[in-house]
C-alpha cells in the first residue's frame, strides 16, 4: 500500500541519452510534484501539476518534460541528458488541506 | 532565493540527550513543516505548524514558531540512534502549494 512509489530507483546512463522516471501517488491527492535533490541534499522544486495541469514550472532547461496523464501519475521525460542532471530526483504528492507532502523514495540518476 | 536556513549543519549527540534544530526563512508563510530523510531514502513528513501557531508537540517532537523572528525550531527529547538522519524543514507560502527546503540538519545520535 505505498503512498507515493517511482521507478526506477536507480537509473544510470550516458550522457545525450534520454530517461524517463515514472511516479504514482495512491492517496487521491490533486497536487504533485517533482523535486530535485543535489549532492548537497540541497532540495530544489522543478514542476508541479494539480489536476494535470501544470502550475509549477521552476525555470527548469526544456529538455525536462513532465506529463501527466491523470491526476495520480505524474512522469518526468529527460532528453540529451548532461553530467550536471546527475541527483536524486523525488516525486511528492499532496492535498491543500492536507497535513504535509508525501514524498516518494527517489530515484538516483547517474549520468556518466 | 532560498528560503530556509538551518543551523547547525551537522549535530552529534548521545543517546538520551536532547537535539534542537533551528531554521531561519524569509518571507511570510502559511505553515512551516519538518521533514526527516534517513539515508538512500525519501523525506518524511514529521509535523506542521501553521502561522497563527507558537507552539506543537508530537511525541518526542517539539515544534516552536516565531513569526516575528521568521524563525522555527525542532526539539527531539530523550534522543535514538534511530533518529540518526537529516532533518530539513520547509515554508510553505500558500496551503499545499510548494514548500521550499532549508539546506537540512545531519543528526548523528550516537549509541
Amino acid at each position: 500500500d505505498t503512498a507515493v512509489s517511482q521507478t526506477p530507483k536507480y537509473l544510470v546512463t550516458q550522457m545525450g541519452n534520454d530517461k524517463s522516471i515514472k511516479c504514482e501517488q495512491n492517496l487521491g491527492h490533486d497536487t504533485m510534484y517533482w523535486y530535485k535533490q543535489d549532492s548537497k541534499k540541497f532540495l530544489k522544486i522543478m514542476f508541479s501539476y494539480n489536476n494535470k495541469e501544470l502550475i509549477i514550472n521552476e525555470t527548469v532547461p526544456n529538455r525536462f518534460s513532465p506529463k501527466s496523464p491523470d491526476k495520480a501519475h505524474l512522469n518526468l521525460h529527460i532528453n540529451s541528458l548532461e553530467l550536471g542532471d546527475s541527483a536524486v530526483y523525488f516525486c511528492a504528492s499532496s492535498q491543500p488541506t492536507s497535513r504535509g507532502f508525501f514524498f516518494g523514495p527517489g530515484t538516483r540518476l547517474t549520468v556518466l | 532565493s532560498q528560503q530556509g536556513e538551518e543551523d547547525p549543519q551537522a549535530l552529534s549527540i548521545q543517546e538520551g540527550e536532547n537535539a534542537t534544530m533551528n531554521c531561519s526563512y524569509k518571507t511570510s508563510i502559511n505553515n512551516l513543516q519538518w521533514y526527516r530523510q534517513n539515508s538512500g531514502r525519501g523525506l518524511v513528513h514529521l509535523i506542521l505548524i501553521r502561522s497563527n501557531e507558537r507552539e506543537k508537540h508530537s511525541g518526542r517532537l517539539r515544534v516552536t514558531l516565531d513569526t516575528s523572528k521568521k524563525s522555527s525550531s525542532l526539539l527531539i527529547t530523550a534522543s535514538r540512534a534511530a533518529d540518526t538522519a537529516s532533518y530539513f524543514c520547509a515554508t510553505d507560502v500558500a496551503s499545499g502549494s510548494r514548500l521550499t527546503f532549508g539546506e537540512g540538519t545531519q543528526l548523528t545520535v550516537n549509541p
